[in-house]
């Protein structure tokens, strides 16, 4: 069984600088994913990042990165130069590739509601 | 090209009457899923279908939650005698192939379903 855990239900931050979301997970898979999704008022989800946990290299996609630590069971999100466009609901989740299949049993966070202000 | 849409977008509904929603997934993924997302928490898988094979039916919370897939595309969730506890949103995702190490998913919009 996987289980996530997002510990900041709210967060805020002023345009332009950088926060930083956590998350935890607990896996009992050697090979799985991470994910963070975005879910602004729409309701749409929005892949924001993801990461392979067999690679070492932390994931970056533009102005969103990641610090994975595999050994803490950690997947922080941080959000470098935030943007009006950026306030949404912030999920963290997990896929366990289990006998070398994987598919969308996505397990996720409780969500983080991130607030950018100007 | 068009995304997954979901319809309708709200439905509100009176305690034991049944609803169904329903979900159009991106042309040409074989992969199809429902979640259940109540309110202020994270989402809880629902069903996985996969092409031609039988669903993952593990997540649904009832035997009044059922679902299913015609000709590999559009799919409908059924709830009957709906209950107070069944007000949530309900999002839809579909991927390329069932894997989403390299085929991420594409949700719609969601359902939001009030039960009064």
């Amino acid at each position: 069984a996987q289980t996530v855990t997002q510990s900041q239900p709210e967060m805020s931050v002023q345009e332009a600088e950088t926060v930083t979301l956590s998350c935890t997970y607990d896996t009992s898979e050697s090979n799985y994913y991470l994910f963070w999704y975005k879910q602004p008022p729409s309701r749409q989800m929005i892949l924001v990042i993801r990461q392979e946990a067999y690679k070492q290299q932390n994931a970056t996609e533009n102005r969103f990165s990641v610090n994975f630590q595999k050994a803490a069971k950690s997947f922080s999100l941080k959000i470098s130069d935030s943007q009006l466009g950026d306030t949404a609901m912030y999920f963290c989740a997990s896929l366990a590739n289990a006998g070398g299949t994987s598919y969308g049993k996505l397990t996720f966070g409780q969500g983080t509601i991130l607030t950018v202000h100007p | 090209g068009a995304g997954v849409s979901q319809s309708p977008s709200n439905k509100v509904t009176e305690k034991g009457k049944d609803v169904e929603l329903r979900c159009d997934p991106i042309s040409g993924h074989t992969a199809l899923y429902w979640y259940r997302q109540s309110l202020g928490q994270g989402l809880e898988f629902l069903i996985y279908f996969q092409g031609n094979s039988a669903p993952d039916k593990s997540g649904l919370p009832s035997d009044r939650f059922s679902a299913e897939r015609t000709g590999g595309s559009v799919s409908t969730l059924t709830i009957q005698r709906t209950q107070q506890e069944d007000s949530a949103v309900y999002l839809c995702a579909s991927s390329l192939v069932g894997g989403t190490a390299n085929s991420p998913l594409h949700f719609g919009n969601g359902t939001r379903l009030t039960v009064t």
